[in-house]
């Protein structure tokens, strides 16, 4: 069974870094593009960020360039986003998904998101 | 960058009413745009890859049409556990993904 688990969230203040994890089980992790997505409380899904599989390629929304880093580890199966100069807009859930297979491509499967709010 | 719209923003139906949501984009993307289903406190889930692809596992009663620039997500006869919020998403532009800004159905 695919699992992905998200873990790191937290109280920040304004200013403050966060890195948040998702940890991958029951997939060939190494093969699948991966995924942060967030969503602000009461709001819609924002994509942030993708990377390949081999690390080759990494792609951020405009929003978060500059701020924020994805990562991964394929010896460890985990899916890392670590978070800078966070502001309260940061605030929302953070979902990592994957990119599954099929195409067009589609995020087939996603964790149950990890809850970051930025406040002092 | 393709911006997306969905309408209506959010709409109140009943038990076996047919359901239509709409999504536009600012260019053509071909047919490569999903649909997922959101339930509060929970994450998303893809209903229809492709503009027209039934993912395995979701009720026929959920089916997708479009192509270029106009979608459409339809709900044959809405059913209780229906009610939620659909997006949809562009994938033309990957490995860049874009979300529309969702349409809420609940219940009249």
């Amino acid at each position: 069974e695919v699992q992905l688990v998200e873990s790191g969230g937290g109280l920040v203040q304004p200013g403050g870094s966060l890195r948040l994890s998702c940890a991958a089980s029951g997939f060939t992790f190494n093969s699948y593009w991966l995924n942060w997505v967030r969503q602000a409380p009461g709001k819609g899904l924002e994509w942030l960020a993708t990377i390949k599989e081999d690390v080759s390629e990494k792609n951020y929304v405009d929003s978060v360039k500059g701020r924020f880093t994805i990562s991964r580890d394929n010896a460890k199966k985990s899916l890392y986003l670590q978070m800078n100069s966070l502001r309260a807009e940061d605030t929302a859930v953070y979902y990592c998904a994957r990119t599954g297979s099929g195409y067009p491509y589609y995020f087939d499967y996603w964790g149950q998101g990890t809850l970051v709010t930025v406040s002092s | 960058d393709i911006q997306m719209t969905q309408s209506p923003s959010s709409l109140s139906a009943s038990v076996g009413d047919r359901v239509t949501i709409t999504c536009r984009t600012s260019q053509t993307i071909r047919n490569y745009l999903n649909w997922y289903q959101q339930k509060p406190g929970k994450a998303p889930k893809v209903l229809i890859y492709g503009a027209s692809n039934l993912q395995s596992g979701v009720p026929s009663r959920f089916s997708g049409s479009g192509s270029g620039t106009d979608f459409t997500l339809t709900i044959s006869s809405l059913q209780p556990e229906d009610f939620a919020t659909y997006y949809c998403q562009q994938v033309y532009s990957t490995p860049i993904f874009t979300f529309g800004p969702g349409t809420k159905v609940d219940i009249k």
